[in-house]
């Protein structure tokens, strides 16, 4: 099925330790993005790539790093982790043109971090 | 910082009723977009609404933006329990480079009783 596939699903860390979170696209999007999901926060975003060798930060960066290996895969690390680091992942896709988006994000299935 | 804040935060309805949720933002937007997002699950994009548009509807969806209130509502007609989920609004901003990227909202937990 065409989207967005993350891995792994869950994953619990010790404090310090450190890990990269997977991310791939299939719909041939030039733009992605990982999002962190707290229980009454909503979705801030972390980091985005608008396209194939570009990154960006976003509203929430620190302790994270990003690598848009290519087109369709974006990986995030986490290079020590910290307890404030617990929480929901998710990464996105979408498509713009000209500075127009064209349809919305298409999001994965998260990832479930908990840094004990 | 949030964009969009989502009113109200929680929803309670019966099945069949309409469910109208209302989201309020601060800054010009080029669009502003709704997901879903069912418990335990990723967000599923339901509509998005551009800045020179004024409504849109998707089958039981429809859509309302007034960028003057900096406002937009989602009405849900003849809900289903199927509809429980958490619903979020989500803004692009106009301007700058921002492209495709979105400011989510807190969202509104609705609960449709069967």
């Amino acid at each position: 099925n065409a989207g967005v596939t993350q891995t792994p699903k869950f994953q619990v860390l010790k404090t310090g330790q450190s890990m990269t979170l997977q991310c791939a696209q299939d719909m041939n999007h030039n733009s992605m993005y990982w999002y962190r999901q707290d229980p009454g926060m909503g979705l801030r975003l972390i980091y985005y790539s608008a396209s194939e060798g570009t990154t960006d930060k976003g509203e929430v960066p620190n302790g994270y790093n990003v690598s848009r290996l290519n087109k369709r895969e974006f990986s995030l690390r986490l290079e020590s982790a910290a307890p404030s680091q617990t929480s929901v992942y998710f990464c996105a896709s979408s498509e713009e043109v000209s500075g127009w988006v064209v349809g919305g994000y298409t999001f994965g299935s998260g990832t479930r971090l908990t840094v004990v | 910082s949030q964009q969009g804040e989502e009113d109200p935060q929680a929803l309670s309805i019966q099945e069949g009723e309409n469910a109208t949720m209302n989201c309020s933002y601060k800054t010009s937007i080029n669009n502003l977009q709704w997901y879903r997002q069912n418990s335990g699950r990723g967000l599923v994009h339901l509509i998005l609404i551009r800045s020179n548009e004024r409504e849109k509807h998707s089958g039981r969806l429809r859509v309302t933006l007034d960028t003057s209130k900096k406002s937009s509502s989602l009405l849900i007609t003849a809900s289903r329990a199927a509809d429980t989920a958490s619903y979020f609004c989500a803004t692009g901003n106009a301007g700058g480079t921002s492209y495709g990227k979105l400011t989510f909202g807190q969202g509104t937990i609705l609960t449709v009783h069967p």
